[in-house]
């Protein structure tokens, strides 16, 4: 079963728009950890943040903004003011305590590719 | 300047052939990790290693073999046997093999089949 779903596949806006990524996951642990991560058209996954289950307190860097809600299980990502830079495709992710198994290793949503035209 | 790489970025496989991607890392990370990415999809995990000689299936490791003979290197090899071994390789690490610690990923091999 997916456990990080990204309904939204692709997203088109123009720049200076803000936009919203969305990100609901599914978890039976009490403690689990989210991440973003940005893939660019290079290919490389680039490291956003990471919220771990304890701390629902909103987060902001510079454009970039996430609000972690429990009550909804959902972990969505703002970025204000976009730029053509931000294009590229976003991933969600989970990494949850009780997964030792996998070597904790991340469960990520199918992603949502971002395009920011001039 | 610290970081993973991952060699070739572009490679090309007759059926039949085993081929081995390259993994390196320089950031003394204990945890190392192979994922696929097919289009329009999330990463998939095919293996982890948390410490030197000693590594674990993933969620899809048929068809794939790994070695971690040293703690900076992790090569994957695509054996005869994966059936659809086209896609986007990546490779990661974190300095150890906990729920917290973020991965570092490389830059990927693109794996294509001719």
């Amino acid at each position: 079963a997916q456990k990080v779903t990204q309904a939204q596949t692709e997203i088109s806006v123009v720049e200076k728009e803000d936009v919203t990524l969305d990100c609901v996951y599914e978890t039976r642990d009490t403690t689990y950890y989210l991440f973003w991560y940005k893939q660019p058209p290079s290919g490389e996954l680039v490291f956003l943040i990471r919220r771990n289950s304890f701390d629902e307190q909103n987060e902001i860097s510079g454009r970039y903004s996430w609000n972690f809600q429990k009550s909804t299980s959902s972990f969505n990502f703002t970025i204000t003011a976009s730029q053509v830079v931000d294009s590229a495709v976003y991933f969600c992710a989970l990494s949850e305590a009780s997964n030792s198994n996998s070597g904790y290793a991340l469960n990520f949503g199918k992603g949502t590719s971002l395009l920011v035209t001039p | 300047d610290g970081g993973i790489t991952q060699s070739p970025k572009y490679l090309f496989r007759k059926e039949g052939q085993n081929v081995t991607l390259s993994c390196e890392q320089n950031l003394n990370h204990d945890a190392m990790y192979w994922y696929r990415q097919d289009p329009g999809q999330g990463l998939r995990l095919i293996y982890y290693s948390q410490i030197v000689n000693d590594f674990q299936k993933g969620d899809i490791a048929e068809g794939y073999s790994v070695s971690r003979e040293k703690k900076e290197s992790f090569p994957l090899t695509v054996t005869s046997a994966q059936k659809n071994p086209t896609a986007f390789y990546l490779c990661a690490s974190s300095r150890q093999g906990n729920p917290y610690n973020e991965q570092f990923f490389g830059p990927g091999t693109r794996l294509t089949v001719l």
